[in-house]
């Protein structure tokens, strides 16, 4: 049972558009949902945060939308960069000794073109 | 800080070989943990440690074995390798704080095949 799903598996943005990548969740225990990027022959890195009790996270060029009557979440790269291209994964924990327990979603390869 | 550190960075094993993966990290998190990466497959969770002496099972732990004697150490052992251990595995080590939730820190990876 594939507990946080994520689309799409790859994208292609021009350089300056939005990268849009969109996750889902089953489980209402989850309570941290996470963004990792990437980069090849690295590790993931935590790029931005959020708890459900926003809809909304913002830092810099990077934005999580939070849908939680959807069970939904987001993440938003404005002006994106081929510095950006990179696999980005959703993830989510559920509170207190879970929450250090990442369910990830499978990954998106995103690529920014010039 | 080091942060995070695996070793090796790259093993080819043969099919009923044993090795350990090594893992230490030096920020005195108490938490650790071992991940799979597969294509296509995000990363799932082998087993975790919220400690010194204490190890649980995540997702999959079958084929592997954890200890953890120290804070800073969590070795993965791979009791008879199979080639469908072969993959990328990464060694996490987390906090958690008031402000900032859990931050959850990734080594650099070990890249396992076997054969």
């Amino acid at each position: 049972q594939q507990q946080v799903k994520q689309s799409p598996q790859s994208l292609i943005v021009q350089k300056g558009g939005i990268s849009i990548i969109n996750c889902a969740y089953e489980n209402t225990a989850f309570d941290y949902f996470p963004w990792y990027q990437q980069f090849p022959g690295k590790g993931p890195a935590l790029l931005i945060a959020i708890r459900p009790d926003v809809s909304e996270k913002k830092e810099g060029r990077f934005t999580i939308s939070f849908n939680k009557s959807a069970k939904q979440f987001s993440l938003h790269i404005m002006d994106s960069q081929p510095g950006d291209s990179a696999t980005y994964f959703c993830a989510a924990s559920k509170p207190g000794a879970g929450s250090y327990q990442l369910t990830f979603g499978k990954g998106t390869k995103l690529s920014v073109i010039p | 800080n080091a942060g995070v550190t695996q070793t090796p960075k790259f093993q080819v094993l043969k099919t009923g070989q044993s090795m350990t993966l090594q893992c230490a990290q030096d920020m005195n998190h108490e938490y650790m943990s071992w991940y799979r990466q597969d294509p296509g497959m995000g990363l799932r969770l082998i087993h975790y440690s919220v400690g010194a002496g204490i190890t649980d099972q995540g997702e999959v732990p079958n084929g592997y074995n954890v200890s953890r004697s120290t804070t800073e150490d969590f070795p993965l052992r791979l009791l008879s390798a199979a080639p469908s251990q072969t993959s990328v595995y990464f060694c996490a080590s987390s906090y958690s704080s008031v402000t900032s939730g859990n931050t959850i820190y990734f080594g650099e990876g070990s890249w396992l095949t076997v054969v």
